[in-house]
């Protein structure tokens, strides 16, 4: 079966520091693969997505930038992190074939503070 | 409607109630319509992926119904119990991008014992 590990589960981090979230999928190949925000009174917002190594598509612009080295492995980091960063970050990933008529699998989120 | 709008905002209803949420969404160029359950201190969790008008779909005593035409879609519990307390989520794409999902802010649901 799939499953799908993000970490870490909360981090607190002073403004200006980096950042490095990490997204792993066990038991698929080639996912799609997602980073989306939830801020404070805010819906899920979609930040990056990815359909293969090395390709990432931006839907906002923003601080923070997405890699996909590995095929099941997803990344979002940020070189100087803003008090706007923070927030609720879920990982998701979904089957490749008929690509938003298929389900999303969420990871467990990472809670991200800046203080 | 551009943008995916769920109503009502929250919920309390008592066990055994039975209830439902609606979620608007753009119909031009619809593509799928998504609704996921999302329990407090876990990930949201897929309900049912809807494509096609008219599309009823169950699961235990959820189901949800499809509207494309008009923009809508339905969800209802039937007999609500406690752990079905949660936030419930809709999310639309559309056939110009429909890899990216654009979602509601949800439905608070608490069910009281």
């Amino acid at each position: 079966s799939q499953t799908i590990h993000q970490w870490p589960a909360t981090l607190v981090q002073p403004v200006g520091s980096p950042l490095s979230l990490e997204c792993t999928v066990e038991g698929t190949s080639n996912p799609n693969l997602y980073w989306y925000r939830q801020a404070a009174g805010r819906g899920l917002q979609l930040l990056f997505y990815s359909v293969g190594i090395g390709q990432i598509s931006s839907e906002v612009p923003q601080n923070l930038s997405a890699s996909r080295p590995q095929d099941r492995q997803f990344i979002l980091s940020s070189k100087k992190l803003l008090l706007s960063d923070s927030g609720f970050y879920l990982c998701a990933w979904s089957q490749v074939i008929g690509a938003s008529n298929q389900p999303q699998h969420f990871g467990d989120g990472t809670r991200l503070s800046i203080l | 409607i551009l943008n995916v709008e769920q109503s009502p905002q929250s919920l309390h209803v008592q066990e055994g109630d039975s209830t439902n949420f609606t979620c608007s969404f753009p119909s031009s160029n619809f593509y799928a319509l998504h609704w996921y359950r999302w329990e407090t201190a876990k990930s949201p969790e897929a309900l049912f992926v809807m494509t096609l008008n008219g599309d009823e779909k169950k699961k235990g005593r959820i189901s949800a119904t499809l509207n494309t035409k008009e923009g809508y879609s339905y969800l209802y519990i039937k007999g609500s119990q406690p752990e079905d307390s949660a936030t419930y989520l809709c999310a639309s794409s559309n056939a110009g991008n429909n890899r990216k999902l654009i979602w509601g802010l949800g439905t608070s649901l608490a069910v009281n014992p």
